[in-house]
């Protein structure tokens, strides 16, 4: 076990809908993070929550919409996705900034069709 | 790109042999983390080294950092079935406060 849940763990949606993914840590760190992974790329940083705050948005499309109600909870709201955005979504957390090891959840295996 | 560059990109070897993964990056870094992940599963955290640091030990694990020639090295030794999995190294690059992970290593063991 992580410390770091994320569900769910497959999900299969169509363009038009609307989804939410949901990551909780229970590790009392401060800052969280949405990572997408896709096939043959590295590590795409989506976006940086510190202490609740967001400190960083990678440039990602509007079609990504994060939330981050508490420092143990983050979620990403997807809705009109492209296939191209099918990936494995990742949430990690840290006690500090990247200056301090992350540890991630198990990701949920996005598929768009 | 910042990212650092994972050499070789795959790497098979047997079972009680060493495994030597490298990683290259082209600007200054604040610290260098290297990170496994076994398929279809989250990355988990192995070593942190800081740009001030040469050599740390973790286990049967041990990486080195040449600031200098601006790389690392993740070895591995007495390999395992096991330590099949991806490798990647991640670097803070200094004045920036993002991660940023390179392709990766596959690293196979065959028993």
């Amino acid at each position: 076990e992580t410390g770091v849940t994320q569900t769910p763990r497959h999900l299969v949606m169509g363009m038009t809908n609307k989804k939410s993914l949901k990551c909780e840590q229970h590790l009392g760190h401060n800052a969280m993070y949405w990572y997408k992974q896709s096939a043959k790329k590295p590590l795409e940083l989506m976006f940086v929550y510190n202490f609740k705050e967001q400190t960083e948005n990678n440039s990602v499309p509007s079609r990504f919409s994060p939330e981050c109600p508490n420092s143990s909870h983050l979620f990403l709201h997807l809705h009109t996705l492209q296939p191209e955005d099918s990936a494995l979504y990742l949430c990690a957390s840290s006690q500090e900034t990247v200056l301090s090891p992350l540890h991630f959840g198990n990701g949920t295996r996005l598929t768009v069709t | 790109s910042q990212q650092g560059e994972e050499d070789p990109q795959a790497l098979s070897i047997q079972e009680g042999e060493n495994a030597t993964m490298n990683c290259s990056y082209k600007t200054s870094i604040n610290n260098l983390q290297w990170y496994r992940q076994n398929s279809g599963r989250g990355l988990v955290h192995l070593i942190l080294i800081r740009s001030n640091e040469r050599e740390k030990h973790s286990g049967r694990l041990r990486v080195t950092l040449d600031t200098s020639k601006k790389s690392s090295s993740l070895l591995i030794t007495a390999s395992r079935a096991a330590d099949t999995a991806s490798y990647f190294c991640a670097t803070v690059f200094q004045g920036a406060q993002k991660l940023v992970f390179g392709q990766g290593t596959r690293l196979t063991i065959n028993p």
